[in-house]
């Protein structure tokens, strides 16, 4: 059973710096990895999406890699914001695509 | 990519009462829609998997009489709570795959918090 961890489960850190939230994954036959975030009392916005063939995606200030054979990504956020506070969750797609599992998200806290 | 929204965004009803939730594909022919449930700080779980036109398929543990699912149409799903108890107070979120064809990508809607007294 597919099993996601995500660390840290929080951070907190000044505007301006780069950052690195992990996401671990059990079972490495996945279709896609996926990033969202997730403000509080909202649903989810979707980040990036790396395919199971891919070994990363860059949008604007973000960049997530992927290491199936480790099962492990990485979103990597270049020069946070206050309004990059949120909390980053990320999920596996199985091969089948009919499932997709989340970890418990990383809420991270920009302070200007 | 796909655009879903949900109805309510927040309901708060009595204890025994039944309380539906929509979840509309408002730019994307969905043949299919996913149900997830969030208690605070934790995972979304994934309840059910929404099928257009058929019956829907739940995970291992969500009681599919008390978590009624109707997809009648390409572009609606109903999540309907029968007999709510305080217990069932959660987040639901439904999602989409309106990715292009094949990245099974995920849109998800705004959720709808449930309040049950």
């Amino acid at each position: 059973k597919q099993e996601v961890t995500q660390i840290p489960a929080a951070l907190s850190v000044p505007e301006g710096e780069n950052l690195v939230l992990n996401c671990s994954f059990t079972d490495s036959a996945i279709y896609n990895l996926q990033w969202f975030r997730q403000d509080p009392g909202k649903g989810l916005t979707s980040l990036l999406l790396i395919q199971s063939s891919q070994r990363e995606q860059t949008s604007g200030r973000l960049n997530a890699s992927l290491d199936k054979s480790s099962g492990r990504s990485t979103l990597y956020i270049a020069a946070s914001q206050p309004g990059d506070s949120a909390t980053y969750l990320c999920a596996a797609l199985n091969q089948a695509g009919t499932a997709l599992i989340f970890g418990k998200g990383t809420t991270l806290s920009v302070s200007s | 990519g796909a655009v879903v929204s949900q109805h309510p965004s927040r309901v708060i009803c009595k204890s025994g009462t039944s309380v539906k939730i929509e979840c509309r594909s408002l730019d994307f022919q969905a043949t299919t829609m996913f149900w997830y449930r969030q208690f605070p700080k934790q995972s979304l779980m994934l309840m059910a998997t929404s099928n257009e036109g058929s019956k829907a398929t739940y995970e291992q543990g969500v009681e599919k009489d008390k978590f009624l699912i109707n997809h009648a149409s390409l572009t609606l799903s109903t999540l309907t709570v029968t007999s709510a108890h305080p217990e069932d107070s959660s987040f639901y979120i439904c999602s989409v795959a309106g990715g292009s064809l094949g990245t099974g990508e995920l849109f998800f809607g705004e959720g709808s918090r449930l309040t049950v007294l």
